[in-house]
């Protein structure tokens, strides 16, 4: 059981590249969700998606891009690093029920930016 | 603005004691909560939910309440364990899921 995967892992990153989370899904769950964490903040929502070709903004989307597809995959797009995106990220999946089901998360993703 | 908030960074309890953790929320819109356990290098696990409707959902050690009026809910967990030490995150949902900042459980043998 696969679940929700996150690729890649770890990754440090200079000021200025740009790069791709890639998160996948094998549940055909409708919802996908980005969240970062940072120390001592929580989870904060970046991007979340209701099916594939739907997407909006979460709490935090600056410096972010997401596109969907299809059911299975959410990538996250980061155009020009910076140090203030050094974080964990996190990319979760949910049935669209009611009430709402529970979200799946993936591992995670560590990414410095130096 | 955060609409969900833990206001206790870290708790630490003796084994087989309760363990209490507390969430206050700003938006009465939210119909759906949950809680999360998180360990370190992993990603967040479901523990309980509870919808706006009911005040008490309990499944075996972990009991969550809520309070509309005060715009608060809690986790009770009975007896604490030492494997109950993570992270516990609550979340609000109004479609989309808003989390707290999280508590810090520590069980001592």
């Amino acid at each position: 059981n696969a679940g929700v995967t996150q690729t890649p892992k770890f990754r440090i990153l200079k000021i200025g590249q740009s790069m791709t989370l890639q998160c996948a899904q094998d549940m055909n769950h409708n919802y996908m969700y980005w969240y970062r964490q940072d120390p001592g903040m929580g989870l904060k929502l970046i991007y979340y998606s209701v099916g594939a070709g739907i997407t909006d903004k979460g709490e935090v989307p600056n410096g972010y891009n997401v596109s969907r597809s299809t059911t299975e995959d959410f990538p996250l797009r980061l155009e020009l690093a910076a140090p203030s995106q050094t974080s964990v990220y996190f990319c979760a999946s949910s049935y669209l029920t009611s009430p709402p089901g529970e979200l799946f998360f993936g591992e995670g993703s560590r990414l410095t930016v130096l | 603005d955060q609409q969900v908030k833990q206001n206790s960074p870290s708790l630490s309890v003796q084994e087989g004691r309760i363990s209490i953790l507390n969430c206050d929320y700003t938006n009465s819109m939210f119909d759906y909560f949950l809680w999360y356990k998180k360990y370190p290098a992993e990603g967040p696990t479901f523990l309980i939910s509870i919808s706006s409707i009911k005040d008490k959902n309990e499944d075996g050690r972990f009991t969550v309440f809520l309070n509309k009026s005060a715009k608060h809910l809690s986790l009770h967990i009975v007896p604490s364990q030492p494997g109950d030490s993570a992270v516990y995150f609550c979340a609000a949902s109004e479609g989309k899921y808003i989390f707290g900042t999280g508590t810090r459980l520590k069980v001592l043998a």
